[in-house]
C-alpha cells in the first residue's frame, strides 16, 4: 500500500558544495531560533541558535541568517560533507519552549 | 559526558496494554520536554515540566497519557491503555532556563520507539 506521511523537502548538495536550508517561522514574538540536526535512529541535536536581537551568527562551518522582517530562517553550511547528511529542523521559542518546523532532508551526494 | 538517558530504546506492545516510558534529564536542568515524533505529524510537543511542576501538557491526549516527574532525576511518560496509533519515537528532552526566560539549548535523549499492534 502506498505510505502516507510528511513529504520532506529534500535538498541534494555535492560533497565540498555549500548548503543552504531554509526555513519560515510563525511567530513574531519568540526570542530565539534553533537548527537542529537528526540523523536516521537518533535525536535531534543542537547545531547553532541565534536570538532575535541578532541577524546573523556564525560557528564551525555553518552560519545562521534571521531575517524577522519575512519571518526567515536560514542554515548554511559550509563545505558539506557526507557527515551532513540528515533532516535539518528549524526551531522557534521562547521562554524554553520550542516549536518545530517539518524538517529539511539534506543528501550529501559524492 | 552528561547525557538525557531514556529507556526503553524499544518497546513492542499490544492494543490495551499500559506502556511507561522513562527519562533521565541532564543534572542541573530544570526543564524537561517530552517530544513524539511521526511521519504524518512531525515533531510534537507533548508536555514539559520546569523544577519538576507541568507547565503545559495541552499536546497530550489526556484520556490516555500521563506525563510526571517523581524527583528531579526521572520524567516518566505513560499510555494507559494504548493503541496502535500511538506508534511513534518518544523523545525526552532537558534544558535549563533562567529566571528571564534566557535559556540554553535543549538536549535530546535517543527516544524510545514504541509499536503498538
Amino acid at each position: 500500500g502506498e505510505s502516507v506521511g510528511l513529504h520532506l523537502p529534500t535538498l541534494s548538495v555535492q560533497e565540498g558544495d555549500n548548503s543552504i536550508i531554509n526555513c519560515a517561522y510563525s511567530n513574531s514574538a519568540s526570542d530565539y531560533f534553533i537548527w537542529y540536526k537528526q540523523e536516521s535512529g537518533k535525536g535531534p541535536q543542537f547545531i547553532i541558535d541565534i536570538r532575535s536581537n541578532m541577524d546573523k551568527r556564525q560557528g564551525q562551518r555553518v552560519t545562521v541568517l534571521l531575517n524577522k522582517t519575512v519571518k526567515h530562517l536560514s542554515l548554511q553550511i559550509a563545505a558539506t560533507q557526507p557527515g551532513d547528511s540528515a533532516v535539518y529542523f528549524c526551531a522557534e521559542g521562547s521562554w524554553g519552549k520550542l516549536q518545530f518546523g517539518a524538517g529539511t532532508q539534506v543528501v550529501v551526494t559524492p | 559526558d552528561a547525557r538525557v538517558t531514556q529507556t526503553p530504546r524499544h518497546k513492542v506492545t499490544e492494543m490495551g496494554q499500559e506502556v511507561t516510558m522513562r527519562c533521565q534529564p541532564i543534572l542541573g536542568h530544570n526543564t524537561v520536554f517530552w517530544y513524539r515524533q511521526t511521519m504524518m505529524q512531525g515533531l510534537e510537543l507533548l508536555a514539559y515540566f520546569r523544577n519538576r511542576a507541568p507547565l503545559d501538557d495541552s499536546g497530550m491526549p489526556k484520556d490516555r497519557f500521563s506525563a510526571e516527574m517523581p524527583d528531579a532525576t526521572l520524567a516518566t511518560l505513560k499510555i494507559q491503555p494504548s493503541e496502535p496509533r500511538d506508534s511513534a519515537v518518544y523523545f525526552c528532552a532537558s534544558g535549563l532556563v533562567a529566571v528571564d526566560g534566557s535559556y540554553n539549548e535543549q538536549f535530546f535523549g535517543p527516544g524510545t520507539r514504541l509499536t503498538v499492534l
